[in-house]
């Protein structure tokens, strides 16, 4: 039973315009949201953040969609770079345990 | 500090032989988890510390696999009798108690094959 999804394993984008990778959750008691990138042969590197209570967080070229009625949360990444290519991991964890739970992974590919 | 430091990074064995990798957390967090990672899924939760204490253990975790803790600072991951199912990335990670907005800071795994 995968409570995050990311339904697209892969996106391709012009360098320059906007990536937009998408994540589904199923489990309404989770209280963060949590987006990391991992590079090849190294491990994830936590990107930004956001708190159920909200939703909207930027930080930088990132933002972060939170829409909780429908269970869904984005990340905007704009403009895109090249150095941006890589795999992202949407997260959640949930009010009662201090574990993340992990989504399967959108690899994005920023070309130039 | 140099972040979360995990070894061995490669580690190839035959079936049936035991194993342990090692994690040094951040100095100051005191927060300890362990994931798996195999290849076109994201990481999956095995179990984590506070301190010494091991809180928690994911149904994933056979009687084939101990973790401990010793003293609160480093761990250690063991897999005895490896299956060829075993096979994946092993990534740890560390974060301070209270920190849920800052995500863990994870090390760069071992790449566990089993043959």
């Amino acid at each position: 039973d995968q409570q995050v999804k990311q339904n697209s394993p892969s996106l391709s984008v012009q360098e320059g315009r906007i990536s937009i990778l998408n994540c589904d959750y199923t489990n309404s008691m989770f209280d963060y949201f949590l987006w990391y990138k991992k590079y090849p042969a190294e491990g994830p590197t936590f990107l930004i953040s956001i708190s159920s209570i909200k939703d909207k967080n930027e930080d930088g070229r990132f933002t972060v969609f939170l829409n909780k009625s429908a269970k869904h949360l984005s990340l905007h990444i704009v403009p895109s770079q090249p150095g941006d290519s890589a795999v992202y991991f949407c997260a959640a964890r949930e009010t009662s345990y201090d574990k993340v739970i992990f989504g399967p992974g959108t690899s994005l590919s920023v070309i130039p | 500090d140099t972040g979360v430091s995990q070894d061995p990074r490669h580690k190839i064995t035959k079936r049936g032989q035991n194993v342990t990798f090692r994690c040094d957390p951040i100095s100051e967090h005191n927060r300890l988890y362990w994931y798996r990672q195999t290849l076109g899924q994201g990481p999956e939760f095995l179990t984590y510390f506070q301190n010494e204490a091991q809180l928690e253990k994911s149904r994933l975790l056979s009687d084939r696999f101990s973790a401990e803790r010793p003293k609160g600072s480093f761990s250690t991951l063991e897999i005895q009798r490896t299956e060829q199912g075993d096979s994946a990335m092993y990534l740890c990670a560390s974060s301070l108690s209270g920190d849920s907005a800052y995500g863990y800071t994870f090390g760069s795994g071992t790449r566990l094959t089993v043959v």
